[in-house]
């Protein structure tokens, strides 16, 4: 079956521009997750959702990072006055969660680049 | 907090020579234990799992042991191939959390 997908796969912004980032979970997949991948931090936990619960955003680095999902499926990253620092992979994740699988099914990732 | 520790990279082998890639832990409680693998231009795969102390988790010739008394999880691989070449992720899920916390992950290349 299709995967989680994210979409654009590469994006180049300049500094100060926002940016949205779009993932696909696995269909039926309650959990949603958003890593950073970055070169100096390795990979870091951004935000996760479940089911219709408020998310857990303890991850987010300032408040220009924000995301949502809409009904229960599709999610969007959202960073506002992008700075250079901002430059990494964005990986979501997705995980049936109400089977405790602990198994978190990761995309393909976008690659940003604030020039 | 929760933290991982793996060995750093980059690791050159030679095909068919044994892996080992040392990943230690600390954490409260019992966490479940991952491993992953990032395929270059691919996503983050799981590649083996254990969820309680002594398990062993095995997938593609890979295996790694969940040792609790000195909080490890070492991959292990006999006999390696040229695409067994990826970045490898030792990670850990703390006991009633769902965050993933990743180690710095590994560099492998496999030369033929």
């Amino acid at each position: 079956g299709a995967g989680v997908s994210q979409s654009p796969s590469n994006k180049v912004t300049e500094k100060g521009k926002d940016v949205e980032l779009r993932c696909d979970p696995i269909s039926g997949h309650t959990a949603l997750y958003w890593y950073r991948q970055s070169l100096g931090q390795g990979l870091e936990f951004l935000i996760y959702f479940q089911g219709n619960s408020a998310p857990d955003k303890s991850g987010l680095p300032s408040d220009r990072f924000s995301a949502e999902r809409t009904g229960g499926s599709v999610s969007t990253l959202t960073i506002q006055r992008t700075q250079q620092e901002d430059s990494a992979v964005y990986l979501c994740a997705s995980e049936p969660r109400a089977e405790y699988s602990y198994e978190q099914y990761f995309g393909p990732g976008t690659r940003l680049t604030v020039t | 907090g929760d933290s991982v520790t793996q060995m750093e990279g980059p690791v050159t082998l030679s095909e068919e020579a044994f892996l080992t890639i040392n990943c230690t832990y600390t954490a409260t409680g019992y966490p479940s234990l991952f491993w992953y693998v990032q395929y270059p231009g691919e996503g983050l795969q799981l590649l083996l799992k254990a969820t309680k102390a002594d398990d062993k988790g095995s997938n593609k010739g890979f295996e790694a042991t969940y040792r609790k008394e000195t909080t490890s999880f070492h991959l292990e691989k006999g006999s390696v191939q040229v695409s067994d070449s990826a970045v490898y992720f030792c990670a850990l899920l703390g006991a009633g959390s769902y965050q993933l916390t990743f180690g710095k992950g590994t560099k492998l290349s496999v030369i033929p």
